[in-house]
């Protein structure tokens, strides 16, 4: 079945570090990506998204890049701040009727000052 | 302001006893979803419904029921809860455009323990 695999958190790192959470995905036909975050006490807020492959979903300075040939999507950001200490989760939807969200295990960021 | 809904935010209660966590979006959608967040699981469907009248399962709807009577709420029903699921409940909901995956919009999360 469908599957998304995060990188294990948390991270930790120092403001105006540069990120990367790795997301890797296994889906039958052609999913869209997303990235949501969680902050906390909080529902979920999509972050970013990317419908086909080559595209770059961005936001809030954060980017990913659906990469079809190594079914990746990985998040970045170039310079990190304490407010974006948060769970952060890759998903992915197929178009069926469901249109269930298949969710990673979320990575949680914690930024120090 | 946009926005989806969820009542209780926190609620305990023992097994077998009833209950049921509301949920309601203003935004005039036709797609709603209940989710359950376990730690290192992510979020796991539970039953979801494509408009008024219309609600199927999810990938974890055994002990859970739902009912769509009304656009704008889609209430979680536990007719006899167990420990099993003590869990963060999300409601979601989207536009539900026909051939679009549409953005879907979470409310802030029920956190429910079964004693």
């Amino acid at each position: 079945g469908d599957s998304v695999t995060q990188m294990e958190g948390p991270v930790t790192l120092s403001e105006e570090a540069f990120l990367t959470i790795n997301c890797t995905y296994t889906a039958t036909g052609y999913p869209s990506l997303f990235w949501y975050v969680q902050y906390p006490g909080e529902g979920l807020q999509l972050l970013l998204k990317a419908t086909k492959a080559d595209d770059k979903g961005s936001n809030k300075g954060f980017e990913a890049t659906y990469r079809k040939e190594t079914t990746s999507f990985h998040l970045e950001k170039g310079s990190v701040q304490v407010s974006d200490s948060a769970v952060y989760f890759c998903a992915l939807s197929l178009y069926t009727g469901r249109r269930a969200l298949t969710f990673g295990s979320g990575t949680r960021l914690q930024v120090q000052p | 302001e946009a926005q989806v809904t969820q009542n209780p935010r926190y609620l305990i209660t023992v097994t077998g006893k009833k209950l049921t966590v509301t949920c309601s979006q203003n935004m005039n959608h036709e797609y709603m979803s209940w989710y359950r967040q376990d730690p290192g699981l992510g979020l796991r469907q539970i039953y979801y419904s494509m408009n008024v009248e219309v609600t199927d399962k999810g990938d974890v709807p055994e002990g859970y029921k739902v009912s769509r009577k009304e656009k704008r709420n889609f209430p979680l029903i536990l007719e006899s809860p167990s420990p099993n699921q003590t869990s963060l409940y999300f409601c979601a909901s989207s536009l539900g455009l026909a051939g679009v995956v549409d953005e879907q919009y979470f409310g802030p999360g029920t956190r429910l323990t079964v004693t």
